[in-house]
């Protein structure tokens, strides 16, 4: 089965640039979605299709996909990111990444 | 707007099954736009996709549950359903029910979540 390779934290400080990475076979030729998590809460959309904003994400999340590795990039972080996130994509069934853990310092 | 609401026992026996229905209100379980999702995350972990229906009734499971998970709908109700046979301890969880528009697509809308424990 596809697997997807996160690392397990990120630290960032307030508004500096932060870099998740989400590691797959060839995952470039896929669609990569991103989900923020925080804690009790549901996930929500952040990036789809590899680097697509849905409304109401704030343009300093960003994604881009190549190769064997997609990224998420949340510029000038703030302390509401402070979150997990997940990377997704479909292989003949949904998978998710293992996450990351984002702490802004 | 569209929202989604899990609703079902919180606690279920071990080798019981683990019943929960998913109500859509704001849009329908029978537009052919869409596909219904069951996705979980044990207490601590990451999210793990069970399976979903689309508007047709067709169902598609992850290969690791499909013996024991079936997933139904009610266009009356606008609901669909997660049944999981056989449950064990690993099966405690969050559930989530969401929305996808294809399989190339996110889960674009979200519930909120409910969390089964399975213990005696």
């Amino acid at each position: 089965s596809y697997e997807l390779t996160q690392p397990l934290s990120v630290s960032v400080a307030l508004g500096q640039t932060a870099r998740i990475t989400c590691g797959g076979n060839n995952i470039g030729s896929k669609n990569v979605h991103w989900y923020q998590q925080k804690p009790g809460q549901a996930p929500v959309l952040v990036i789809y299709r590899d680097s697509n904003r849905p409304s109401g994400i704030p343009e300093r999340f960003s994604g881009s996909n190549s190769g064997n590795t997609a990224t998420l990039t949340i510029g000038g972080a703030q302390a509401g990111d402070e979150a997990d996130y997940y990377c997704q994509v479909w292989d003949s069934a949904r998978v998710f990444g293992t996450g990351t853990k984002v702490t802004v310092l | 707007q569209l929202q989604l609401q899990e609703s079902g026992p919180g606690l279920v026996k071990p080798s019981e099954t683990l019943s929960l229905t998913c109500t859509v209100s704001g849009g329908s379980i029978s537009s052919s736009s869409y596909y219904w999702e069951w996705i979980r995350q044990p207490p601590g972990k990451g999210l793990e996709w069970i399976g979903n229906i689309y508007y047709s009734g067709s169902t598609y499971y992850n290969p690791s549950l499909r013996s024991r998970v079936t997933i139904s709908g009610d266009t009356s109700k606008n609901q669909f359903s997660l049944k999981l046979n056989a449950v064990t301890a690993a099966d405690t969880a969050v559930y989530y029910c969401g929305r996808v528009s294809g399989s190339g697509w996110p889960i674009d809308y979200w519930g909120q979540g409910t969390l089964v424990t399975v213990s005696s």
